[in-house]
């Protein structure tokens, strides 16, 4: 059983189109995470959900839009994909949130997505 | 905000020798998660650290939190091709998002 899995793995697309990324995790954990690695390797957050609710949304362009429908999924659309978009994206999950109570995170093995 | 700077990017060893990465934090920390990431994988969790001064060892892996918790450093005793990736540290402080460092990439020449 994998612990976070996210759909589909790989996304080959043209500029201007929509595309969406789905992610569950089984493990029971009450905050999920979006995090873009580009070629450099950086990972940054995007967006963290806690029990379904946004708690972290950092300057990403409105062009992206999470959903969380219930505390064991978290999908990310993106309209009018640009080719700076191409990027390996990682959901993640944790137990906690952060500070002194900064939960372990378990990534999902990541969707490549490259915009044409 | 926080910021958690790594050094150095990449690190190229031959087989057999020592290796290690650093990460430094602008504010005082919390705690520090370190990761690992195979070529072509996801991030993985090794460890975290909590206390000041605080040193964990898993088999070759040495992990250091500083005296202040500004600082912290993973070593590599003995690289072997298995150690191949790139090495994450993440900062967690305060009210602060836990940001990661940018990642050490570790290539070992056998």
């Amino acid at each position: 059983d994998t612990a976070v899995s996210q759909t589909p793995k790989y996304l080959v697309t043209q500029m201007g189109n929509d595309k969406s990324i789905k992610c569950e995790q089984n493990l029971g954990h009450d905050t999920m995470y979006w995090y873009k690695q580009d070629s450099k390797k950086f990972l940054k957050i995007m967006f963290s959900y806690n029990n379904k609710e946004l708690i972290i949304n950092e300057t990403v362009p409105n062009r992206f839009s999470p959903k969380s429908p219930d505390k064991a999924h978290l999908n990310l659309h993106i309209n009018s994909l640009e080719l700076g978009d191409s990027a390996v994206y990682f959901c993640a999950s944790s137990q906690g949130g952060w500070g002194a109570d900064t939960g372990e995170l378990f990534f999902g093995e990541g969707s490549r997505l490259t915009v044409l | 905000g926080q910021q958690v700077m790594q050094i150095p990017q990449y690190q190229h060893v031959q087989e057999g020798e020592d290796f290690t990465t650093y990460c430094n934090s602008s504010t005082t920390l919390s705690n520090i998660q370190w990761y690992k990431q195979r070529p072509g994988g996801h991030p993985v969790f090794l460890i975290q650290l909590v206390k000041s001064g605080e040193v964990k060892k898993q088999k070759r892996l040495t992990f250091q939190f500083g005296e202040a918790k500004k600082n912290s450093s993973l070593h590599i005793t003995a690289t072997q091709t298995t150690d191949v990736g790139t090495y994450f540290c993440r900062g967690s402080g305060g009210s602060y998002i836990p940001t990661f460092g940018r990642g050490t990439s570790l290539i070992v020449h056998p």
